[in-house]
């Protein structure tokens, strides 16, 4: 079956740290991985990753994928408390193959940053 | 410029009743889906659909049914509720390509 694995599940840091949050994955059939940011309702999207190596980056945030070794992370530099939320990652497939459709999210990763 | 909008925002219902959850998107796009979130779970898969008239089981679909008989709306129906439906709702559109996933603002429903 395939799966996506966020850690750590929750981090707790103050304003100014920089924070990595990581995302594993064993799925088949891999098209893309996306980052989602969820503060009190719906996702917002943040990056999306297709081709090992190369950075995304929005502002204080940054992304990058690892093809071979199946990972992701997302970089936080000189966090605010505006960045407390919870970050969702997710592979998309390019199958809609059996009950997982076809956009597997990991259980994300609760980030509190205190003042 | 709506993007997807869910109705309702909130509900309560009662163990054993029923109701339905409206999705509604205006982006024209081909792909819809219905999620729950419980805390510490991340986004579970309930149905998708791939098109007009077509739907499919996710991960989770037990007490749920769909329908998607016109493509802009996606419907979410809890036949007879019961408090392990108590969640957080979500439905998210995409056009199929290489593309973010576009979600509505979820409706938060409470069986008891």
């Amino acid at each position: 079956e395939d799966k996506v694995v966020q850690s750590p599940l929750s981090l707790v840091v103050h304003e100014g740290d920089t924070v990595t949050l990581n995302c594993s994955y064993e799925v088949t059939n891999f098209r893309s991985l996306l980052w989602y940011k969820q503060e009190k309702k719906a996702p917002t999207f943040l990056f999306m990753l297709t081709s090992s190596g190369i950075e995304k980056k929005s502002g204080r945030l940054s992304s990058i994928l690892d093809k071979k070794e199946l990972f992701s992370i997302l970089n936080i530099t000189a966090t605010q408390t505006g960045d407390s939320a919870i970050y969702l990652c997710a592979v998309e497939k390019k199958d809609y193959g059996g009950s997982q459709g076809n956009l597997i999210f990991g259980k994300g990763t609760k980030l509190s940053v205190k003042p | 410029n709506a993007g997807v909008t869910q109705t309702p925002k909130f509900r309560v219902l009662k163990t054993g009743q029923s109701m339905t959850l409206l999705c509604a998107q205006d982006m024209n796009h081909e792909y819809m889906y219905w999620y729950r979130q419980d805390p510490g779970m991340g986004l579970r898969l309930i149905h998708y659909s791939v098109g007009e008239g077509t739907t499919a089981k996710g991960e989770v679909p037990d007490g749920y049914n769909v329908s998607r008989l016109k493509k802009q709306n996606f419907l979410l129906g809890l036949e007879s509720a019961a408090p392990s439906q108590t969640s957080v709702y979500f439905c998210a559109s995409s056009n199929g390509q290489l593309y973010g996933y576009t979600f509505g603002s979820g409706t938060r429903l409470t069986v008891v």
